[in-house]
């Protein structure tokens, strides 16, 4: 179970809409719609902010949404607030009851 | 409401061995599978493993396999996970997280636990 792919940083403008991508494999993101994304902030546990690809948690704000085409996962999160500066880390099923996490993306709000 | 609490910090030197606890409550906890998952210093989250509460099955990363340990104690509806021939890589802090679906052995967690930092070295 090798990580998924993301990029290690993206950066936009308040106002702005990003997107941070996901790649795996036929063997996780492409073979289930069982993929999740994660927000943390310096010290803090992890945040659900995204699961089984596109379905957002209660509570969470509607500016973050998910998406898939094969075996790669993108979240979007537009309206960039600075608050949303942070971590962020996707997850995907990979089969036989395991998970498999991306090496995480470092959001910058300029 | 949901809470997991876990257990404090530990110094372990190589080759030694590390059992960490998580204490649930607010919940029924034999309900949702416990995952257990890792952050190295700067690093991204790494998944060791889950432990389903009510029978004690466990599903583990095959990097992981003959080296972690999960068991339950369902009277105080703790967790534990055990990492043996600790090296320094292990340095990491150490999660519990609640699976948010229950009986969902394959499922993302939803709730965490503050971390259990641990730290190897001779």
């Amino acid at each position: 179970q090798s990580a998924l792919t993301q990029p290690a940083s993206v950066s936009g403008s308040p106002g702005q809409s990003i997107t941070i991508s996901c790649t795996g494999t036929s063997s996780d993101v492409g073979g289930y719609n069982f993929v999740s994304w994660y927000q943390q902030h310096p010290g803090k546990a992890p945040k659900l902010m995204i699961y089984d690809v596109s379905e957002g948690p209660s509570g969470v704000s509607n500016r973050f949404s998910g998406s898939k085409s094969g075996n790669t996962a993108s979240l979007t999160i537009s309206g960039l607030q600075a608050e949303d500066e942070a971590d962020y880390y996707c997850c995907s099923y990979a089969g036989s009851g395991t998970l498999v996490f991306g090496g995480g993306t470092k959001l910058t709000v300029l | 409401q949901v809470q997991l609490v876990q257990s404090g910090a530990e110094v372990k030197k190589p080759g030694a061995s590390v059992k960490v606890s998580c204490k649930a409550s607010g919940y029924t906890f034999t309900t949702y599978y416990m995952h257990w998952v890792r952050q190295a210093p700067g690093q991204g989250l790494e998944w060791l493993g889950i432990i389903n509460p009510s029978g004690g099955s466990t599903t583990y990363a095959q990097k992981f396999q003959g080296r972690v340990t999960m068991t339950r104690d369902t009277s105080t509806s703790t967790v534990y996970m055990e990492l043996s021939s600790l090296r320094s890589e292990d340095t990491a802090l150490y999660f519990c997280a609640r699976a948010s679906i229950p009986q969902g052995g394959g499922v993302p967690p939803d709730y965490w636990g503050q971390g259990t930092p641990v730290t190897v070295s001779s």
